[in-house]
């Protein structure tokens, strides 16, 4: 098992240009989460996908912001219209989630986002 | 809505110094509670946890022990390395098949000097 992977590590964009990030959970983890982490902040939570259903979404997550889960694997997280206070490192962890209390999330090493 | 707060930093000690970070926590119910780590250049890792009141968590000579009555989740290690200069962070956790993201603590730097 090699973790939680992110592509790509790094990402420069322009403002007004749609970015794309993957995550890759560990295989057989059923849960999926996103996060964003700002310098000199601890991350934020923004949604996670159980399976393939995305249940829950934060308020940080602004309608240009969508993620996808589309067969419960990997996942994508799509910003439009990027803004400069979008800049940020984007966070994917997963878990297998098999009872009531809360599962160890697993973090992958993030996409640092640059929007200029 | 739940939060957590830890001491700022950067933590400045010396090799083989006893560490305390402070993290104190407001949720509501039972949550569970987490330390992670942050070497420089890599991602998260988890440190140990709790997942109830009075349980202690620990790994790599690190401690925390879950207080309810005080709300904290201090962690404690009693001869600190260089090797254990990283960004700590404290989180919890609600568990319970509901909202299921974790809350973070906005990190605490250690510096530990030869």
């Amino acid at each position: 098992d090699t973790g939680v992977s992110q592509n790509p590590r790094h990402k420069i964009t322009k403002r007004g240009q749609n970015v794309t990030f993957r995550c890759d959970p560990i295989s057989e983890h059923n849960r999926l989460y996103w996060y964003r982490q700002t310098l000199g902040q601890g991350p934020e939570f923004l949604t996670y996908f159980q399976n393939e259903a995305q249940l829950e979404k934060s308020r940080l997550l602004s309608d240009r912001f969508s993620a996808e889960r589309p067969k419960g694997s990997f996942s994508t997280l799509e910003i439009q219209r990027t803004e400069q206070g979008d800049s940020a490192m984007y966070l994917c962890a997963s878990s297998s989630w098999t009872s009531p209390v809360a599962d160890t999330q697993y973090f992958g090493p993030g996409t640092r986002l640059t929007v200029l | 809505g739940d939060s957590v707060t830890q001491m700022e930093g950067p933590v400045t000690l010396s090799e083989e110094a006893f560490l305390t970070i402070n993290c104190t926590y407001t949720a509501t119910g039972y949550p569970s509670l987490f330390w992670y780590v942050q070497y420089p250049g890599e991602g998260l890792q988890l440190l140990l946890k709790a997942t109830k009141a009075d349980d202690k968590g620990s790994n790599k000579g690190f401690e925390a022990t879950y207080r309810k009555e005080t709300t904290s989740f201090h962690l404690e290690k009693g001869s600190v390395q260089v090797s254990d200069s990283a960004v700590y962070f404290c989180a919890l956790g609600k568990g319970g098949g509901g909202a299921d993201g974790l809350t973070f603590g906005k990190g605490t730097h250690l510096i530990i000097q030869p």
